[in-house]
């Protein structure tokens, strides 16, 4: 059974920083992407950044470029998520998820952005 | 960006009845090379992450009930919920994942009426 368990979101002050992370099971972690999306409290989902499965290949949403980083520890089966320079608009459920991997018979497996398996969530909240 | 927009915002329909939810993208999301539209639907109950419903805009994921069917092409899609069961309540959301930054509709709320 896929799983993905979020921790470390916390209550921060503006300007501090925080590390998420997802611990993934049920699967071969080392052979699929991995996204963080976020929904702030009451808000839509939005989608913060993947991650290639070897971790070579990074995307973000512009607005979060140079904040956030994504990173990830194929030897532990682990996704992370590096926050600085915290922000009130920040304040949200960070969720990981598994993008997925596809299969055609012409060109094998391949990997398509869409979400597949997520996570409970964790709670980021900035406040002073 | 691409701009995802649902309509309605919200919606009441009495159970067995059709519910229909709208998205609209600001650019197609159709890739012409191998005539797929880039856009999935997801299902979201209280206090619960996403569900992934259907993907490919028409293709539903194992296991989500014959019930939930998508259809639409280049920009414009519809979610159809027919039957509507109670346990179908919840906010429901497209996504486009066509390029980055993949983007999501503002949801839609389904009530029973």
């Amino acid at each position: 059974e896929v799983q993905l368990v979020e921790s470390g979101g916390d209550l921060v002050q503006p300007g501090g920083s925080l590390r998420l992370s997802c611990a993934a099971s049920g699967f071969t972690f080392s052979n699929y992407w991995m996204s963080w999306v976020r929904q702030a409290p009451g808000k839509g989902l939005e989608w913060v950044a993947n991650i290639k499965e070897d971790g070579s290949e990074k995307y973000y949403v512009d607005s979060l470029k140079g904040r956030f980083t994504i990173s990830r520890d194929n030897a532990k089966n682990s996704l992370y998520l590096q926050m600085n320079n915290l922000r009130a608009e920040d304040t949200a459920v960070y969720y990981c998820a598994r993008d997925r991997l596809d299969y055609d018979n012409l060109t094998g497996y391949y990997w398509v952005p869409y979400f597949d398996y997520w996570g409970q969530g964790t709670l980021v909240t900035v406040s002073s | 960006d691409i701009v995802m927009t649902q309509s309605p915002d919200s919606l009441a329909v009495s159970l067995g009845e059709r519910a229909t939810v709208n998205c609209k993208s600001s650019q197609t999301v159709l890739y012409t090379s191998n005539n797929q539209n880039y856009l999935a639907w997801y299902q979201q109950k209280p206090g619960q992450p996403p569900k992934l419903l259907i993907y490919w805009a028409s293709t539903r994921e194992s296991g989500v009930p014959d019930r939930f069917s998508g259809s639409g092409s280049g920009t414009d899609f519809t979610l159809t919920i027919s039957n509507l069961q109670a346990e179908d309540v919840a906010v429901y959301y497209c996504q486009q994942y066509y390029t980055t930054p993949y983007t999501f509709g503002q949801g839609t709320k389904l009530e029973i009426k």
